[in-house]
């Protein structure tokens, strides 16, 4: 089993409709969550930290999940601009960020 | 604002060439990372760096080595290049710390002909 699992997509919105990404990981003893966004041949860029008790940034809230292990990300009125890849990155006490393979957003006009 | 700058955007090189990907980053963090990505796989991490001089393996590092001499400055090298190492490579930077972001480089293409 992958240590971090996201669905690719694409999920395929028009404008102003509300998307939400779940991401599952496998190590229950991960310590810190992440959010980051990746543009079409562009390097990830950090969106979001998630925290234990939700977190909220404009558009954009994350969650965390502890007990189903899970986080997840809900953008409210989608924009064309946040057509990208979202990568769900999960880290326990390593060094070592660990990255899902991305879930891919269209939002259409 | 922190940059993590990679020496090359695009890169043509010959199978069995011997080739360097240099990164350089300017905010003094400990921890440095090569990934490749590729359409489906996702990142992958080749090497990672906690400390000068130091460098552990990651998830797929064979056919690949690395150098870091100075805590500024990763280098992923491929002893012998083949085509399946034809990739996008990103390179990574963070503090260490539980909750630090990492930061990338613009990535380089590498295409092995």
């Amino acid at each position: 089993r992958k240590e971090v699992e996201q669905d690719p997509g694409p999920f395929n919105v028009p404008e102003g409709a509300t998307v939400a990404f779940n991401c599952t990981y496998s190590n229950s003893a991960s310590q810190s969550f992440f959010w980051y966004r990746q543009d079409c041949r562009k390097e990830p860029k950090l969106l979001m930290s998630v925290y234990s008790s939700g977190n909220e940034d404009g558009r954009f809230t994350a969650q965390l999940n502890r007990a189903s292990q899970y986080i997840s990300l809900l953008i409210r009125d989608s924009k064309l601009s946040d057509s990208a890849t979202y990568l769900c990155v999960v880290k326990g006490g390593s060094y070592i960020p660990t990255f899902g393979r991305g879930t891919s957003l269209i939002v259409h006009p | 604002d922190v940059k993590v700058t990679q020496s090359s955007r695009y890169l043509v090189k010959r199978t069995g060439e011997k080739v360097f990907l240099e990164c350089v980053q300017d905010m003094d963090h400990e921890n440095m990372f090569w990934y490749r990505q590729d359409p489906g796989l996702g990142l992958r991490l080749i090497y990672f760096s906690y400390d000068v001089k130091m460098k552990e393996k990651g998830d797929i590092p064979e056919g690949y080595s690395v150098s870091r001499e100075k805590k500024e400055r990763f280098s992923l090298i491929l002893e012998s290049a083949s085509t399946n190492q034809t990739s996008m490579y990103l390179c990574a930077s963070r503090e260490s710390g539980t909750n630090t972001e990492a930061f990338f480089g613009q990535g380089t293409r590498l295409t092995v002909v």
